[in-house]
């Protein structure tokens, strides 16, 4: 399953809202979907997983959501430390684990 | 508190193998799966394969196949990721990461391993 984000980048300002879009070439569990941040120079970050559940510690601006094919991110109002990269992953058998190629989030 | 923790950076010639190292701790070792993910320069996140340990059994993509061995030692524990024939192409940041069994979602990363492959 491939997994397709965009945009490739997103110039938004702090106090804004972002959308961030994972589309997978075939249906994907709900279960299997996650969301990671990433920062330069840094490992990923856990920040939803199953669709919509946030990690330990993931602020409630934070939210995800969708289905089947079309999965969103979306950061309700924007906070400096936000700006990084973003990756979606998904699960299925046998294949394994995707990832999408990330949507960078750049302060505009 | 959770802590995976990886081995230094590696410089290898095309052709030869290296081995990273991830230790766990803080956790029941034997409860939680390991998994390498790689990151080459300025490029995505790879999934290379999972090591179950409290069987010690492990699985990989199709892509890493006969190039990719992950064994741990318990008494220690240890995750170890083995590739071979390397090539300019694995030169990456690679990064274990810890998933709750069944979870099928990566909750702590280490810190990265840098592979540099070079002539």
């Amino acid at each position: 399953i491939v997994l397709t984000q965009s945009p490739g980048t997103l110039s938004l300002s702090p106090g804004e809202r972002a959308t961030l879009s994972c589309r997978a070439s075939q249906s994907v569990s709900s279960s299997y979907l996650v969301w990671y941040l990433q920062k330069p120079g840094q490992a990923p970050r856990l920040l939803i997983y199953g669709t919509s559940n946030r990690a330990t510690g993931i602020p409630d601006r934070f939210s995800g959501s969708g289905s089947g094919t079309d999965f969103t991110l979306t950061i309700s109002r924007l906070e400096p430390e936000d700006f990084a990269v973003y990756y979606c992953q998904q699960y299925a058998y046998p294949q394994g684990y995707t990832f999408g190629q990330g949507t960078k989030l750049e302060i505009k | 508190q959770v802590q995976l923790v990886q081995s230094g950076a590696e410089v290898k010639k095309p052709g030869a193998s290296v081995k990273v190292s991830c230790k766990a701790s803080g956790y029941t070792f034997t409860n939680y799966y390991i998994h390498w993910v790689r990151q080459a320069p300025g490029q995505g996140l790879e999934w290379m394969g999972i090591m179950r340990p409290e069987g010690g059994n492990a699985a990989y993509p199709q892509k890493f196949q006969g190039r990719v061995t992950m064994t741990r030692d318990t008494s220690t524990s240890t995750v170890y990721m083995d590739l071979s024939s390397l090539t300019f192409e694995d030169t990456a940041v690679y990064y274990c990461a810890r998933e709750m069994k069944e979870s099928y979602h990566f909750d702590y990363w280490g810190q990265g391993t840098l592979v540099t492959v070079s002539s």
